[in-house]
């Protein structure tokens, strides 16, 4: 299959450590945030979203912190499970429904 | 739920050659777009569509791209001709269309890609 970012920055973490991710968005706009989740040779996969009103939003084995003061945006995976492994991107909307992609960071889970 | 369905997967091509992709968004999704990523790069918006009508193609290189959904629903994405700089995966997105939100409702399901290759 194809790979994604071969050239990404990479974090690598032991299997059932707590994986975090960092984004930095541009925009002090953007009111809406969204991580997705991109495995080699498929589409991005929705992780989970946060509105700008808000600076925590959980999930499963998932969260999200929004740091609107220094437009810093991350995702923390708990308990990382080799089927995290992938290249994650977090995606800010602009304006009307557009969304603008940051360039992915590749998560590798070590046995 | 059947999800976006888009063809060919893979496709080789010499520059200055055409080429077409198709994309089935999901039942009942509105909007529908068209991204283009680069190796090591996070989407880049082509060109979205609401029904049959463009909402944004401000990034859609329009000498050498086009896109049409004609009857609201399938899309194709045509380059001619194209260029070495081309190669990429060309990802289709759908989102369904919310009157309540004001607009396309924000998760966007994503099709596996048409990986283009531009010898």
């Amino acid at each position: 299959g194809e790979s994604v970012g071969l050239h990404l920055p990479t974090l690598s973490v032991q299997e059932g450590d707590n994986s975090i991710i960092n984004c930095a968005y541009s925009n002090s706009a953007s009111d809406y945030f969204i991580w997705y989740k991109q495995e080699s040779g498929k589409g991005p996969q929705f992780i989970i979203d946060i509105r700008s009103n808000m600076d925590k939003r959980q999930g499963q084995r998932v969260t999200v912190l929004l740091n609107k003061t220094v437009k810093h945006l991350s995702l923390q995976i708990a308990a990382t499970q080799p089927g995290d492994s992938a290249v994650y991107f977090c995606a800010e909307r602009r304006g009307t429904y557009k969304y603008i992609f940051g360039t992915g960071t590749r998560l590798k889970v070590l046995a | 739920e059947a999800g976006v369905a888009q063809s060919p997967r893979y496709k080789i091509i010499e520059k200055r050659q055409s080429v077409a992709f198709w994309c089935n968004p999901i039942s009942g999704h509105a909007t529908l777009y068209w991204y283009q990523q680069i190796l090591g790069q996070g989407p880049k918006l082509l060109i979205q569509f609401q029904n049959n009508g463009v909402v944004d193609d401000s990034q859609l290189p329009k000498d050498r791209f086009s896109a049409e959904r004609l009857k609201g629903v399938d899309s194709t994405l045509k380059i001619q001709p194209a260029k070495l700089e081309d190669s990429a995966v060309y990802l289709c997105a759908s989102s369904f269309w919310s009157a309540l939100a004001g607009g396309p409702a924000d998760t966007q399901y994503f099709g596996p890609g048409t990986r283009l290759t531009v010898l």
